[in-house]
């Protein structure tokens, strides 16, 4: 089964702190994928990217950064965190190839509050 | 321009009855088309997909999904609905034809179901 870990379930942050979210995948997937999801408003895609540092604006980039070192390793960056920020934060991954191909697999989520 | 609509906010439906889903979409090419759930507090599972083949897909829980290519739909559908089954559901939509490393989904905004005992 293909496993997507985030690094915490739940963050309390204060304004202005810079924020790291890290994401894990086991399976060799080739794309990884930042979502923010607020409630009315879906999964809007923050950053993707498609292969070790690459990296592609999504559809709401503004205030987050990105890095991809590692093929397995997805990293989401607040640079500034601002109260606006306060989010369900979703990372996936998904492969090119295989059965599987297309379809994004989820971590479980970070729910991030920012004072 | 491409994009997902998942007509109703929420569906109500009681334990036992049929239930469907409703995703409509628009893309420019062929679509492949995806069906995910979400617990609460949770991340998002895959239920199923359609890229090519048979219009009709089945997969995990039970759940099932047409493929009308003509009404542009792609409907989720479970023969009997159980109290288990309420959570928010999303449909979601890539082109085809997408170019180079465009690998992004195309995502409605949920249609929350309530399975009623």
């Amino acid at each position: 089964d293909v496993k997507v870990t985030q690094s915490s379930r739940y963050l309390v942050k204060r304004t202005g702190e810079k924020v790291f979210l890290e994401c894990v995948q086991d399976m060799d997937h080739e794309n990884m994928f930042w979502y923010r999801q607020d409630p009315g408003l879906g999964l809007r895609l923050i950053y993707f990217s498609y292969d070790v540092k690459m990296k592609e604006k999504g559809d709401i980039p503004e205030g987050y950064s990105v890095s991809r070192e590692k093929k397995e390793r997805f990293s989401l960056i607040l640079e500034s965190a601002s109260t606006n920020q306060t989010s369900m934060y979703l990372c996936a991954s998904s492969s090119y190839s295989g059965r599987s191909r297309e379809t994004q697999y989820f971590g479980p989520g970070t729910r991030l509050l920012v004072l | 321009a491409q994009s997902v609509a998942q007509p109703e906010d929420q569906v109500n439906v009681a334990e036992g009855n049929p239930l469907t889903v409703k995703c409509t979409y628009s893309v420019s090419g062929n679509p492949y088309l995806f069906w995910y759930v979400q617990y609460p507090n949770r991340g998002l599972q895959f239920l199923l997909k359609y890229i090519t083949g048979d219009n009709l897909v089945k997969g995990s829980y039970g759940f099932e999904a047409e493929f009308n290519k003509s009404q542009t739909s792609f409907h989720l559908k479970k023969p009997s609905a159980l109290v288990s089954d309420s959570a928010l559901y999303f449909c979601a939509v890539r082109d085809a034809g997408g170019a180079g490393n465009n690998r992004k989904l195309i995502w409605g905004l949920g249609t929350s179901l309530a399975v009623n005992p």
